[in-house]
């Protein structure tokens, strides 16, 4: 079956960087999109982007341009999301979840929590 | 950019109950899908183009709607199914914008 496998939490200090890993099986990497999606701490869910696993084009969500970067590493069907410069409010649960052939997002990994704290 | 509102925030019921969740787009969206999620849990897919259910979803969620205003429908509640719900619309830029939520909790 589908999964997506995500990488444990991160501890971080403000200024430092962190990647955060997203392992699919179950399907063909580079037909679907990998999505990312930030929960902060008692929050809704927000929508950060996605990126072409076919071409490695990303597209970032308004606020999360600059310091965020997708990628993709196709010979282990992963997909990765970097945060540079981290902030205090960075911190939270990050998904990744895969577009299904009509766009809606499915399934998700099970979430990456990052704390940035000094 | 499409903002999208659900209402209520909060809505205490019932097992056995029917729970009706409220979602509105500030401008029309052809594509909407909902989410659910369990403390401590990743989102779930339960609806897709508006009325679909996803794999392995129950029948006694459903999905209505067009335009602006959707609904999703939880008839005879089970305990299960007290969670938070998220909408999502998936067409127009930018396009993974989601609801704030509406929890559903027990009364």
């Amino acid at each position: 079956q589908v999964q997506l496998v995500q990488s444990g939490s991160e501890l971080r200090e403000p200024g430092a960087s962190v990647k955060v890993s997203c392992k699919t099986s179950g399907y063909t990497f580079r037909t679907y999109a990998i999505n990312w999606v930030r929960q902060a701490p008692g929050q809704g869910l927000e929508w950060m982007g996605w990126i072409n696993t076919n071409t490695g084009n990303p597209t970032y969500a308004q606020g999360f341009t600059g310091r965020f970067v997708f990628s993709v590493d196709t010979s282990i069907s992963t997909a990765y999301l970097q945060i540079n410069s981290l902030k205090a409010d960075d911190t939270g649960v990050y998904y990744c979840a895969k577009t299904t052939p009509v766009g809606a997002l499915d399934p998700w990994g099970q979430g990456t929590l990052v704390t940035v704290s000094s | 950019e499409i903002l999208m509102t659900q209402s209520p925030g909060i809505l205490s019921l019932s097992p056995g109950e029917a729970a009706t969740l409220s979602c509105r787009a500030s401008q029309s969206v052809t594509k909407l899908a909902w989410y659910q999620q369990k403390p401590g849990q990743a989102p779930r897919l339960l609806i897709y183009g508006t009325s679909t259910r996803a794999t392995g979803i129950p029948a006694r969620f459903s999905g209505s709607g067009s335009g602006t205003e959707f609904t999703l429908t939880v008839t005879s509640l089970q305990s299960e199914d007290f969670a938070i719900y998220y909408c999502q619309q998936y067409n127009n830029w930018p396009r993974g914008t989601f609801g704030q939520g509406t929890k559903v909790e027990l009364k």
